[in-house]
């Protein structure tokens, strides 16, 4: 079945602990991005990859990094979390001409 | 700057009715259009993916159309029911090689269809 699949779906960590969520996708799409979700303000991009080794800052990339070591994988990196980083984190990827996939979503609790 | 907005934010209907959600961009030039459908608190699901060459799309009782010079789409759901009721995005994606293809989203309507 053709999917992106995040990891994990539910996270409560404290400011300043690193974490990562992952994404995966099995379709070999080029193109992998990076939304947060917030009430009121709708989704936005925070980063996303082109390709292998090719990734670029979003609208609201401050505080996150990224990665894309290999096609298929595409993790999101908190170094440093702090509370306005609570939010509903959505991977998603696409081909050239194909719909954007979006995973199941990550729900963020940063106390 | 690509703007997207959907009006109106929120719908309530009655179950059997026919209903259009609309959608308006800001800058023509675009590469496709996507409408989505979302559940509260879970992902986007892809219902309809309008290429900039082609007017309409359909799938089952969900029809939607793309007038690029005037910078609209809209969704139209047919018979609708109680399932149907969800958050409607759309999608628009712009050029393919400027800015990476990004898709910029709407706020989305959110549909209420009671029994």
């Amino acid at each position: 079945e053709a999917q992106v699949t995040q990891n994990p779906r539910y996270l409560i960590t404290v400011t300043g602990k690193k974490l990562t969520v992952t994404c995966s996708q099995n379709m070999n799409h080029e193109y992998m991005s990076w939304y947060r979700q917030d009430p009121g303000l709708g989704l936005r991009q925070i980063y996303y990859s082109m390709n292998v080794e090719v990734t670029d800052k979003g609208d609201v990339p401050e505080g996150y990094k990224v990665s894309r070591k290999e096609k298929r994988n595409f993790p999101l990196i908190l170094e440093s979390p702090s509370p306005n980083q609570t939010s509903l984190y959505f991977c998603a990827s696409r081909g050239l001409d194909s719909p954007l996939h979006f995973g199941n979503g990550t729900r963020l609790t940063v106390t | 700057k690509q703007e997207v907005t959907q009006i109106p934010a929120a719908l309530s209907v009655p179950e059997g009715e026919n209903l259009v959600l609309n959608c308006s961009f800001t800058d023509s030039a675009i590469y496709n259009l996507q409408w989505f459908r979302q559940d509260p608190g879970k992902g986007l699901t892809s219902l309809l993916l309008i290429q900039s060459s082609q007017r309409e799309q359909t799938s089952g009782r969900l029809n939607a159309s793309l007038d690029k010079s005037s910078g609209r789409s809209t969704l139209y759901i047919a018979a609708s029911q109680p399932g149907d009721s969800a958050t409607y995005l759309c999608a628009v994606r712009t050029g393919y090689n400027t800015n990476a293809g990004k898709s910029t989203f709407g706020d989305g309507t959110t549909l209420t269809v009671k029994p």
